[in-house]
């Protein structure tokens, strides 16, 4: 089975553009985390989604961050305007509800840098 | 995650074992888990306790949970120069994982 897919692996942008990450859970899982990861705060979560509802934003860091899961195969964040404190790794990742084990599965992750 | 702490760094020669500690606060979590992160990569679950353990063994890997301290240990035997990697004390809240800063494991020859 393929696991969690991100895209792209690597960005770097400009200060001001516009950046949008994709995700692709793995299928039939029905949560969805976006998570970042810098040095400095470690890893941090973004947001999560339960059957494509956001549940929980609140470590969404502020308004230029935003988040859809327009279908159960997809997710973007987006960053608008983007700054060079948003340079991270980003990851998603996703978790089957009602397992034996809870655990949730990375995907690669996507590395931003903002100039 | 400021719930759970870990130390930052450990350096290890290769064949010794190595032990990463983690305490955590949330009593009520049902699981504590490990996940490895390897450069360049996602994080990886390596192990997990079920919160009614106080031990775990899995080939090299032993984990050993104490619920009054809230302390949980990953103890890896005869450590090898791919155990080096950044590895993560997780804790499940609410369908959500609360994540230590992942202690950089160095194992030099």
């Amino acid at each position: 089975d393929a696991g969690v897919i991100q895209s792209p692996r690597h960005e770097v942008t400009e200060m001001g553009q516009e950046v949008t990450l994709r995700c692709k859970p793995i299928s039939g899982h029905d949560y969805l985390f976006w998570y970042r990861q810098t040095m400095m705060r470690g890893l941090e979560l973004l947001i999560y989604f339960n059957n494509n509802v956001p549940i929980d934003d609140s470590g969404m860091p502020e308004d230029r961050f935003s988040a859809k899961m327009p279908n159960a195969s997809f997710s973007t964040l987006k960053i608008q305007p983007s700054e060079p404190r948003d340079s991270a790794v980003y990851f998603c990742a996703s978790r089957l509800s009602g397992r034996a084990i809870d655990t949730q599965y990375f995907g690669p992750g996507t590395r931003l840098t903002v100039l | 995650g400021e719930d759970v702490e870990q130390s930052l760094f450990l350096s290890v020669r290769e064949g010794d074992s190595s032990v990463i500690n983690c305490t955590y606060t949330d009593s009520s979590s049902t699981y504590l888990y490990w996940y490895k992160q390897e450069p360049g990569a996602g994080l990886q679950l390596l192990t997990y306790i079920f919160s009614n353990m106080d031990m775990k063994q899995d080939q090299r890997l032993t984990v050993l949970l104490n619920k009054k301290d809230k302390h949980l240990s990953l103890r890896i035997a005869d450590t090898q120069t791919g155990d080096s990697a950044i590895y993560f004390c997780a804790e499940n809240n609410d369908y959500k994982l609360s994540f230590g800063a992942g202690t950089t494991v160095t194992v030099r020859a």
